[in-house]
């Protein structure tokens, strides 16, 4: 079964602040994704990967920018976050050969 | 926007088949079905995902109208643990790209009593 691992669990940051978002798979999927989530609005699709280097924008991508330094890791930066930022963001792996995204546990974000 | 449209919710008794029925009156011709689940605090989990054909698994049977503007995940023999979030998902191409993307609806929850 796919792993996608995410930190932190739960954040609170302060309106102007920094924040980094992690995601690691240890799968070797090349695709990866993040999302948030919010009432009323199912999942969104803010950045995503083709591999290590590439980031692509999603269908909501400002106020964030996104890093793949590595196969295994692909991070998610607020620069300076906002209270319309505070939401449940997602990451997620795709398996080519399924045809399958798998899906982290989910990163749980609060800005003041 | 979502291309998908479910009910909000839906309740089921254990044992019971349950019917989740899904619209996407819009779809394209080369736009796959999928279907996740998602319980409180964790990530949607893959559920099935289809075509044209109907599919079966260990998890589900997804039912695909032969016009694709509907589906329909089966349940059989439910238990407490079915209970979750269903989302009805089409996997869109992205213009000018190798790449895919999800495109989530609001989902229905799904409710089960013993």
């Amino acid at each position: 079964e796919a792993a996608v691992t995410q930190s932190p669990r739960n954040k609170v940051a302060v309106t102007g602040g920094k924040v980094t978002l992690s995601c690691n798979q240890t799968n070797n999927h090349n695709n990866m994704y993040w999302y948030r989530q919010d009432t009323g609005h199912g999942l969104r699709l803010i950045h995503y990967s083709y591999g290590a280097g590439s980031t692509e924008k999603g269908d909501i991508p400002d106020g964030y920018k996104a890093s793949r330094p590595s196969q295994e890791n692909f991070s998610l930066i607020l620069e300076l976050a906002t209270p319309s930022q505070t939401s449940v963001y997602f990451c997620a792996s795709r398996d080519r050969g399924r045809d399958t995204q798998y899906f982290g546990p989910g990163t749980r974000l609060l800005v003041l | 926007d979502a291309k998908t449209t479910q009910p909000d919710s839906m309740e089921s008794t254990e044992g019971e088949t349950v019917h989740l029925p899904c619209s996407h009156a819009t779809i394209s011709g080369n736009e796959y079905i999928y279907w996740y689940r998602q319980v409180p605090l964790q990530g949607p989990e893959y559920v099935t995902h289809g075509l044209q054909q109907n599919t079966t698994n260990s998890m589900a049977f997804l039912a695909i109208a032969s016009d694709r503007k509907s589906s329909t995940l089966i349940l059989t023999h439910v238990s407490l643990r079915d209970a979750a979030v269903y989302h009805c998902i089409l996997r869109v191409d992205i213009a000018s790209s190798s790449f895919s993307k999800l495109v989530f609806g609001q989902g229905t929850s799904l409710s089960v009593v013993p």
